[in-house]
């Protein structure tokens, strides 16, 4: 089946500094990639949608300048947050669509984000 | 509001005590209901897409089926390796570039 990957799976970083995570697809190529967070307890929220080659299209209440994303190849998406906050803590996952099947998304195993 | 709500929150099952999970959603013209497994501090582990009313899809212990309105996930005899949140989603037509909206999940538990 398809291969959704993250890096780091877990970041720990102070206040202010900017942090990157990395969503690659490793066995196909993802038209379309989505950035989701999740609290504790909480359903995975739509951030954004990326599509390679394209400026990402960010959900309501999303800061685009907090949260870049960037699809610069058909397997590889990032997501930097920058001047990260305490607020910001939470589990970023991503997923990836592929071009055969537009319904189906093939989630990575989510990277955990504490800004102290 | 609630487009996609699943019931129970949580639920204990003993082991070899088959129960089903549900999954209820308001939202029309439904491209596709998803389910999924997430174990805790990894993604959602991909297991089920239903289409259209009236089918049905199985998985080892797993069934879920579909209906106008909701779905269920169907546990049979479950296994303390089936502990996990059961979390189900929606595609609808419309949807901004086909972003699923997920229900809040239903933690399963079972005990040996």
């Amino acid at each position: 089946g398809a291969v959704v990957s993250q890096h780091p799976s877990r970041v720990i970083c102070k206040s202010g500094t900017s942090v990157k995570i990395e969503c690659r697809s490793l066995d196909f190529q993802a038209t379309t990639m989505f950035w989701y967070r999740q609290f504790p307890k909480q359903s995975l929220m739509l951030m954004a949608t990326s599509n390679e080659g394209s400026k990402a299209t960010y959900e309501q209440g999303v800061e685009k300048d907090k949260f870049l994303i960037n699809h610069a190849s058909l397997t590889l998406s990032t997501l930097t947050v920058t001047s990260a906050h305490p607020e910001d803590s939470s589990f970023y996952i991503c997923s990836a669509r592929e071009m055969r099947d537009l319904n189906e998304q093939f989630f990575g195993p989510g990277t955990r984000l504490t800004v102290l | 509001e609630d487009q996609v709500t699943q019931s129970p929150e949580a639920l204990r099952l003993q082991e070899g005590e088959s129960s089903s999970l549900n999954c209820s959603y308001t939202v029309s013209g439904l491209r596709g209901l998803f389910w999924y497994r997430q174990d805790p501090g990894k993604g959602p582990e991909f297991l089920f897409t239903l289409y259209s009313a009236g089918e049905e899809k199985e998985k080892e212990r797993l069934k879920a089926t579909l209906t106008k309105k909701e779905s269920f996930l169907h546990i049979t005899a479950p296994k303390p390796e089936d502990s996990a949140t059961y979390l189900c989603a929606v595609l609808f037509y419309g949807g901004s570039q086909g972003n699923l909206i997920f229900g809040k999940g239903t933690k399963l538990s079972v005990k040996p």
